[in-house]
């Protein structure tokens, strides 16, 4: 059964840098994730698909600023150079046979 | 522009039915799969349901128990979600999400603003 965890919450000072992590909790650690942000009182947006070599692919418009790793059953999230319009929730996705699964999702908090 | 356009929410007593709609347009909808993912007030995502982009192959969430029925129509670039015995706990957003090629499942790349449905006597 696929799992994703993720960090219920994040705070950094605006300006700097935050990684959020999403960890695959069962399953092979091959599977890639898909990260999504959901700003205060909006729908979610695409923002990237993440492979486990770290490899990345980021949607239209999505800026420089947010970048992609992997490490094991981890998947991160960097974005730098923080700005008030980054405070949103973040959610990492994966599939399976026949599923989809998201993680809790992130609140992050720009100080 | 992509855009993803729900409607058919509302208001609705337990055990009704609603039927969901989503206008598709800005891309070519017959070789996309599509999805369903539906937010109850102040919880996380939970996805309901995906189609491939023929209609070949369809998933379902384990928790929905053959209430909901997913469907798309070429000829209209939309898609449907068929919702009968609704209950309390299937009070939610749900927002209409392109799937990225043609098979499911798959990541999700494009999601529309999501109409709510709110079940309650």
């Amino acid at each position: 059964q696929l799992v994703l965890t993720q960090s219920p919450s994040a705070s950094a000072p605006l300006g700097a840098s935050v990684n959020l992590t999403c960890t695959l909790s069962s399953g092979p650690s091959n599977y890639a994730i898909a990260w999504h942000q959901q700003q205060p009182e909006k729908g979610p947006r695409y923002l990237m698909k993440l492979n486990s070599d770290g490899s990345h692919s980021k949607g239209d418009g999505i800026p420089d600023r947010f970048s992609g790793s992997s490490s094991g059953t981890e998947r991160y999230l960097t974005i730098s150079s923080l700005q008030s319009e980054d405070e949103a929730d973040y959610y990492c996705q994966t599939w399976g046979t026949g599923t989809v699964v998201f993680g809790g999702g992130t609140k992050l908090t720009v100080l | 522009e992509v855009q993803l356009v729900e409607s058919g929410g509302g208001l609705v007593k337990p055990g009704g039915s609603l039927r969901l709609s989503c206008a598709a347009s800005g891309f070519t909808f017959s070789t996309c799969s599509m999805n369903w993912v539906r937010q109850a007030p102040g919880k996380g995502l939970e996805w309901v349901s995906s189609i491939s982009s023929s209609s070949s192959y369809i998933y379902y969430a384990d928790s929905l128990k053959g209430r909901f029925t997913i469907s798309r129509d070429y000829a209209k670039n939309s898609l449907y979600l068929q919702m009968n015995g609704l209950r309390a706990e299937d009070t939610a957003v749900y927002y209409c999400v392109r799937g990225l090629g043609v098979v499911v499942p798959a990541p999700f790349d494009f999601w529309g603003q999501g109409t709510l449905v709110t079940v309650s006597s």
